[in-house]
């Protein structure tokens, strides 16, 4: 049992770079989500998608893209990283949204931004 | 603004029982969660509370209280797997969750 997968679990990239985050879940979950967890700070929303072929911006959207081609696929793109998108990124999904409470998460990519 | 407040850490002791507590003020009210994340891990869900009320789950408990903007979540009879951060999040009228930093557990033996 899969649930969620994520890659790469680690990486340092430089100032100024692309970088895309892979997320994969397995699960037949509508909604998907990428939160980031900063040191203090609780979980904060970048961006999510109720369902294949649509997203939404979260709290911090900014410096951020996502699409969402199928079900299964949630990659979320650093156009040009700032040493500020140091953090780790975690990946989630839910069954038909969130107002059925329970989250899934991928185990988290961290990032690091030189 | 939308805040949530819970301590940032706290100790107990192994056997021994703890509340760790969560108040909050969101734009609306759709639910209060409390997930566990291990150090270096992914957050699981513990439990959901939407009405009034202890919702209890095992060794795990859950209080909620929407007139004061409260929650607890109580842990009896502490492991030392326990040791973890608890996250406690709210969602609001949007359906959008609002999470507190977090509270780090240590469990000494």
């Amino acid at each position: 049992i899969a649930g969620i997968t994520q890659a790469p679990t680690s990486q340092i990239l430089a100032a100024g770079r692309r970088m895309t985050l892979r997320c994969t879940q397995d699960m037949r979950h509508n909604a998907m989500y990428w939160y980031r967890q900063d040191l203090g700070l609780g979980l904060r929303l970048i961006h999510y998608s109720n369902t294949a072929g649509t997203t939404g911006k979260g709290e911090v959207p900014d410096g951020y893209s996502v699409s969402r081609a199928n079900t299964d696929d949630f990659p979320l793109t650093l156009a040009s990283a700032v040493p500020s998108q140091t953090s780790v990124y975690f990946c989630a999904s839910s069954d038909s949204g969130l107002n059925t409470g329970e989250l899934f998460f991928g185990e988290g990519s961290r990032l690091t931004v030189l | 603004g939308q805040n949530i407040d819970q301590p940032t850490e706290m100790t107990a002791t192994e056997g021994a029982i703890v509340q760790i507590n969560c108040t909050y003020q969101t734009s609306g009210f759709n639910g209060l969660f409390w997930y566990q994340q291990h150090a270096g891990e992914a957050p699981t869900f513990l439990s959901y509370n939407v009405l009034d009320g202890l919702e209890e789950k095992g060794r795990f408990s859950s209080f909620l209280s929407r007139s004061k903007g409260y929650s607890y979540l109580l842990l009896k009879e502490l492991q030392m797997k326990d040791s973890a951060s608890y996250l406690c999040a709210v969602m609001d009228s949007n359906y959008q969750l609002i999470w507190g930093a977090g509270t780090k557990l240590i469990i000494k033996p």
